[in-house]
Parts: C-alpha cells; structure tokens; sequence
C-alpha cells in the first residue's frame, strides 16, 4: 500500500468558520507533511511532523494549526481562513530512513469565501 | 542555497519522445526527484535517483544525470496523451525539505 489518503476532496469555509482537513497513510511512514500549492505553483511546505512531534513550522500564520494524533493521522485545523488561504493542499509521508522519500496524497482543494 | 531550474512548458506529438530539463545547485550527495501532476490531482512520483548514479530507467522513463553540469533531464518514451500533464524536478535539500522546480507543463498533440 502506497497511497495517502486526504480528505474531504474539496471544502468550501467562510472567513468565521472553523473547519479541519485530514490525511492518513498506513506505509508506516514516521514523517509527515502538509502543504499549500497555488494554481501552477510548486508546493510550497508548511508544516513537518516527525515521530509524531513539531519539526518544522515555515512561519505558518496561527489560523494553520497541525495536529498529529498518532504516526498514521495528520490533520490540519483551519480557524479564521482570508480569501488567499484558497489554494490545493497536500498531505505526503516519507520513510525515516535513507531517501525519505515523500508520496503525496490527492489533496483537498480549499475554497475560502 | 538551493535553486532548482526547469523550461516552463514542451509540446509533443503523440509518439514521439519527450524530454524535460532541469538543472540543479546544490553540490552535495544528494536524491533528485521527478513528479508528475495532473490537473486537478496531487502529486505522483515518478521516479528518483540519487547524485552517484548517471542514468536510471523504468520502462519508458529514462533519467539521465549530469553531476558535473549538475542537470537532470527525464526522457518519456512513446509519449501518450496520459502523459499530458505539470512534471516537477526536486532536489531533496535537507532531510525533510525539497526543492521543486516551477515545473515543465507537458502538452501531447495528436
């Protein structure tokens, strides 16, 4: 199994609205990550968990708030969302080990209104 | 720093090969990556290889790696209108961080 699965698949949120995205990956991958793509962009890396705990936060704004209950589940709490917040975001994991590797998920197109 | 380049767009005929460029900075031993994104959809890798090897192929993928010019090109063979799609080059910069490329967009004619 090499899949990474996000959802909801598309979400659309007012400005006040308090909504999460959810990701999950059974590979046993102890890396996690969740990221911001707008249209014809790179991705652009916003949060990393590693063994389940904070690596890296690129300077995310606090309306971004990442959770990762255990090493299979990653979510991303959105809280107080502005118009450029809409973009696609995407979840990967990665191996520990050498490589790391990282597999992207489908992604959850976020429209914020 | 790390500074991944790659042409923005390539127009191909059904076919025919394809081949997609990008060049690199980073002087260190280090994995490359290619991902393939279609419209509307994540990112799929398609193949990566790391800095001590020259070539790798994968049925119609072929990557070909030039440590000294410090470019990366993937040669898609028989191209298919399946194959219509944004392909990012990446240089893993740091054991969590890549850095991607603007990414080629792919059109197949027939």
């Amino acid at each position: 199994d090499t899949e990474v699965t996000q959802t909801p698949k598309h979400l659309v949120m007012g400005m006040t609205n308090k909504k999460s995205l959810k990701c999950e990956q059974h590979m046993g991958h102890r890396a996690m990550y969740w990221y911001k793509q707008k249209a014809k962009k790179p991705p652009e890396l916003m949060f990393v968990y590693s063994y389940e705990k904070l690596s890296i936060n690129e300077s995310v704004p606090s309306r971004f708030s990442p959770e990762c209950p255990n090493s299979s589940l990653l979510n991303l709490h959105l809280h107080a969302l502005q118009p450029e917040d809409s973009a696609l975001y995407l979840c990967a994991s990665s191996p520990s080990g050498e490589g790391k590797t990282q597999y992207f998920g489908p992604g959850t197109r976020l429209l914020v209104l | 720093g790390e500074d991944v380049e790659q042409s923005l767009f390539l127009s191909v005929r059904e076919g025919d090969s394809s081949v997609i460029n990008c060049t690199y900075t980073d002087s260190s031993s280090t994995y490359l990556y290619w991902y393939k994104q279609e419209p509307g959809a994540g990112l799929q890798l398609l193949t990566y290889i790391f800095s001590n090897m020259d070539m790798k192929q994968d049925q119609r993928l072929t990557v070909l790696l030039n440590k000294k010019d410090k470019h990366l090109s993937l040669r898609i063979a028989d191209t298919q209108t399946g194959d219509s799609a944004i392909y990012f080059c990446a240089e893993r910069a740091s054991d969590y961080k890549l850095s991607f490329g603007a990414g080629t967009t792919v059109t197949v004619r027939a």
